[in-house]
């Protein structure tokens, strides 16, 4: 079956310590996004790539970094300067960046703490 | 900022009965989109109207568009406790622009009691 997988499930970061999460999608689409999640809210854009090796920045890009080297993969790094890291974090991916009324496609989430 | 909000943050109703979900935002769309999220786990997406339609139906789904007072509502018939999830407004195009890029209410969180 097509999808997004997100790895790890649950990840811890001790202070001063960089922390990479993991997504992964075998649905050949073209964009792919990041978001976090805090609790009782919505969610907030970190960064998007609108195809491979591209990446913009969200709405909340700082102490966050991202890479975009493969189509289906597109890791988050989480940096020591990010000092409220704890959250859940979603990676979602959709056909094509520029095409209006294409729904996004969500794995089920990373959930990082600070240890 | 938020685009979208949602209204009301919370609902409890029995299986059976009907759920009424509303979404206003601020700026002209193209779409809107409803998702639902269920607890620990990641959006789903469940319906999508274009801004020059009106009303929307995926089976016990009814969504409708009014884009002269910027809000959508997301009707829910015949409820099921497996109904039980936050749901999701999000729209794409702050204003024309940013094409791909959605932005994410608030949500509403709906209990369905059995």
């Amino acid at each position: 079956d097509g999808g997004i997988t997100q790895s790890p499930k649950y990840l811890f970061r001790k202070e001063g310590q960089n922390v990479t999460l993991s997504c992964e999608q075998n649905l050949n689409h073209d964009a792919m996004y990041w978001y976090r999640q805090d609790p009782g809210q919505g969610l907030r854009l970190i960064y998007y790539s609108q195809i491979v090796n591209d990446f913009q920045k969200g709405d909340i890009a700082e102490g966050y970094s991202v890479s975009r080297e493969k189509k289906e993969s597109f890791p988050l790094t989480v940096t020591s300067a990010q000092k409220n890291p704890t959250a859940f974090y979603l990676c979602a991916s959709s056909i094509s960046w520029g095409w209006s009324n294409q729904p996004q496609h969500f794995g089920d989430g990373t959930r990082l703490s600070i240890l | 900022s938020q685009q979208g909000e949602e209204d009301p943050q919370a609902l409890s109703i029995q299986e059976g009965e009907n759920a009424t979900m509303n979404c206003s935002y601020k700026t002209s769309i193209n779409n809107l989109q409803w998702y639902r999220q269920n607890s620990g786990r990641g959006l789903v997406h469940l319906i999508l109207i274009r801004s020059n339609e009106r009303e929307k139906h995926s089976g016990r789904l009814r969504v409708t568009l009014d884009t002269s007072k910027k809000s959508s509502s997301l009707l829910i018939t015949a409820s099921r406790a497996a109904d039980t999830a936050s749901y999701f407004c999000a729209t794409d195009g702050d204003g024309g622009t940013s094409y791909g890029k959605l932005t994410f209410g608030q949500g509403t969180i709906l209990t369905v009691h059995p």
